[in-house]
């Protein structure tokens, strides 16, 4: 069964210093979306891509995150410099165009000491 | 920001019993779904009801809708321990399949 794949699972990183998550979304996924959870709260969308285009990235700090989907395929988060506050579940999905269900991917803990 | 406020925060119960878990949201919809977390795990798609429908069931999970007071149910029918899980509403809203989340119900089944 197709999955979304995301690495690494967990991350532990000092402030200040600079981390990247990775995402694969299933074939033929042209929609990828980026959330972050802070423990206890529903998922918060951070950007939306379709295809190699930013659909939607109102809810993403431009001054620390970055997003980029090159190919229009796998993509990457990154966040520098890393803030205590970025503590949280950053997790991946994809759906089909003008799809309705998302499908998720384990999601990267990150721990920033 | 969080579109959907789920009630009760926190359930427990006893297996074979029923579970009911409710959203209430802010903004027109175009649809409303419901996924499940397990701790520490990525999110599953449980169910969609779109805003001209009023009722859909899944297995043991039956959902309503009720655009006029803006909120939905769930219902999951003779729990099992393997339900336990976070439960969570997604209201989606315009053209561009975005969805915003609610901030969960946790359900605890015992055996």
């Amino acid at each position: 069964e197709a999955e979304v794949a995301q690495s690494p699972r967990y991350k532990i990183t000092e402030k200040s210093q600079a981390v990247a998550f990775w995402c694969d979304p299933i074939s033929g996924h042209a929609t990828l979306y980026w959330y972050r959870q802070i423990l206890g709260q529903g998922p918060e969308l951070l950007v939306q891509f379709q295809d190699e285009s930013v659909v939607d990235d109102s809810q993403l700090p431009k001054d620390r995150f970055s997003a980029e989907r090159l190919k229009g395929v796998d993509s990457t988060l990154k966040i520098q410099p890393a803030e205590l506050g970025d503590s949280a579940m950053y997790l991946c999905a994809s759906s089909f165009p003008r799809g309705h269900e998302q499908f998720f991917g384990p999601g990267t803990r990150l721990t920033v000491l | 920001s969080q579109q959907g406020e789920e009630d009760p925060q926190a359930l427990s119960i006893q297996e074979g019993e029923n579970a009911t878990m409710n959203c209430s949201y802010k903004t027109s919809i175009n649809n409303l779904q419901w996924y499940r977390q397990n701790s520490g795990r990525g999110l599953v798609h449980l169910i969609l009801i779109r805003s001209n429908e009023r009722e859909k069931h899944s297995g043991r999970l039956r959902v309503t809708l009720d655009t006029s007071k803006k909120s939905s149910s769930l219902l999951i029918t003779a729990s099992r321990a393997a339900d336990t899980a976070s439960y969570f509403c997604a209201t989606g809203t315009g053209t561009a399949s975005k969805l915003t989340f609610g901030t969960g119900t946790r359900l605890q089944v015992t055996l």
